[in-house]
């Protein structure tokens, strides 16, 4: 089905294990973004990418690693996942042709609800 | 100062009032988005716009880029529009996405 998709939805894990969450689109949109959502703090970028290959830190990239080796994907990996991640994270798309990352209608994944113990 | 803000932070109606969510931002954008999400759901995009006003059913937006504020009415409120609405810029200088912090919104039948 055409849209974005992640996973796994929901994670639990423990402290200093990796995990990586997936996200996947099929519009081959420009950009992607990986976000978290936590009370308080509304959405915060984590990383960002703007084509293949091409991948920018954002607000709070501290403890998370990017890669985006074919358009459609987008893993988030969290090397040694601490509690400080537990959280929700939304993978969003956009098509990015007209030279700004904001200035195209942005499209979101369902997130993955993130448990670290 | 938030680049963002919105206001009210919270908003109760009761069913079929006419409701109004303010966004105001601080800086040069690309676009302003409207964003909406359910308790424990995903996040959906209502607008995205650049000058003037768009409509989607009961829903409409408004910005006003010379002073740098949007609005999102909503007619008719029904308690399926209970949802955080969030208001996000495309912000560029650094050509980002700057999220308001959302206002929380219930109506009650």
């Amino acid at each position: 089905d055409a849209g974005i998709t992640q996973s796994p939805r929901y994670k639990i894990t423990e402290t200093g294990r990796q995990v990586t969450l997936m996200c996947h689109q099929t519009w081959s949109h420009s950009y992607m973004f990986w976000y978290r959502q936590d009370l308080g703090h509304g959405l915060r970028l984590i990383y960002y990418s703007a084509a293949a290959d091409i991948t920018d830190k954002g607000e709070v990239p501290d403890g998370y690693v990017v890669s985006r080796s074919k358009t459609e994907n987008f893993p988030l990996t969290l090397e040694s996942a601490t509690r400080s991640q537990t959280s929700v994270y939304f993978c969003a798309s956009s098509k990015g042709d007209r030279g700004f990352s904001g200035a195209n209608v942005l499209t979101f994944g369902a997130g993955s609800r993130l448990t670290v113990l | 100062k938030n680049e963002v803000e919105q206001s009210p932070q919270n908003l109760t109606a009761q069913e079929g009032e006419f409701i109004t969510i303010n966004c105001s931002y601080s800086v040069g954008i690309s676009a302003l988005h409207w964003l909406q999400q359910h308790p424990g759901g995903g996040i959906v995009s209502l607008f995205m716009l650049s000058s003037g006003k768009k409509k989607h059913g009961r829903l409409i937006a408004t910005i006003n880029i010379q002073e740098k504020h949007s609005s999102l009415h909503i007619t008719a409120s029904h308690p399926r529009d209970s949802a955080v609405y969030i208001c996000a810029v495309g912000e560029t200088s650094y050509d980002k996405v700057i999220f308001g912090p959302g206002t929380s919104l219930s109506v009650i039948p």
